[in-house]
């Protein structure tokens, strides 16, 4: 069965600090997609990227970047000098995908982890 | 374009009662789903359909949760009777096949059971 652990609850920073949110994965699947979530207070999902299993390239976006290291079932999303906008759950999932690379779309949420930048 | 559309954005019941969740997802996506989120946890999917079709409702509690969707657009999500434990954001998302591609998420119907 497929797991997403984020191990960090909440983190606090104050703002232009870089931080970084962790994600574990598990999965059987060698093909599977990755995603990261933003949730702000007003409590709709915002997309913020999608990546396949076969795709490890890191890809940054403006004051965000994200680390997928398949070999330790990482993928990691840093932010580059926090405002307090960023504020928000932030949640990794997983989405299995079944034969010939189409994912299934289920997804797999981690508890998520509770941001707050301060002023 | 427009996006998934929810109502209602929030609902208070007793418990024992019944309540229903409507969806229209974006133009286009054949693929629907429901999503439950209890405070302080991450999203679980409750049911996933393939045009009007269910693909995965394995989460789905039976006794009490259905969920049907008209026509392969429009879905509803019901609950009766209803438990306290159901209290939670009810999400519905679309998304273009089973790709997950255009993965996209309504705003959400916050059911609090008392």
């Amino acid at each position: 069965a497929q797991k997403v652990t984020q191990a960090q609850t909440e983190i606090s920073v104050v703002e232009k600090e870089d931080v970084t949110l962790d994600c574990v994965y598990e999965t059987r699947d060698t093909t599977y997609y990755l995603f990261w979530y933003k949730q702000p207070p007003s409590g709709e999902l915002v997309f913020l990227i999608r990546r396949n299993s076969f795709d490890e390239q890191n890809e940054i976006s403006g004051r965000y970047s994200w680390n997928f290291q398949k070999s330790t079932s990482s993928f990691n999303f840093t932010i580059t000098a926090s405002q307090v906008v960023d504020s928000a759950v932030y949640f990794c999932a997983l989405s299995e995908a079944g034969a010939g690379g189409t994912s299934y779309g289920k997804l797999t949420f981690g508890q998520g982890t509770i941001l707050t930048v301060h002023p | 374009e427009a996006g998934v559309a929810q109502s209602p954005r929030y609902k208070i019941i007793e418990k024992r009662q019944s309540v229903a969740f409507w969806c229209n997802p974006i133009s286009g996506h054949a693929t629907l789903y429901w999503y439950q989120q209890i405070l302080g946890q991450g999203p679980k999917l409750l049911i996933q359909f393939q045009n009007n079709g269910v693909v995965d409702d394995s989460q789905l509690p039976k006794d009490r949760f259905s969920a049907e969707r008209l026509k392969g657009v429009d879905s509803t999500l019901k609950i009766q009777p209803a438990k306290l434990e159901d209290s939670a954001v009810y999400l519905c998302a679309s998304s273009f096949g089973q790709g997950g591609y255009g993965y996209t998420f309504g705003s959400g119907t916050r059911l609090t059971v008392v």
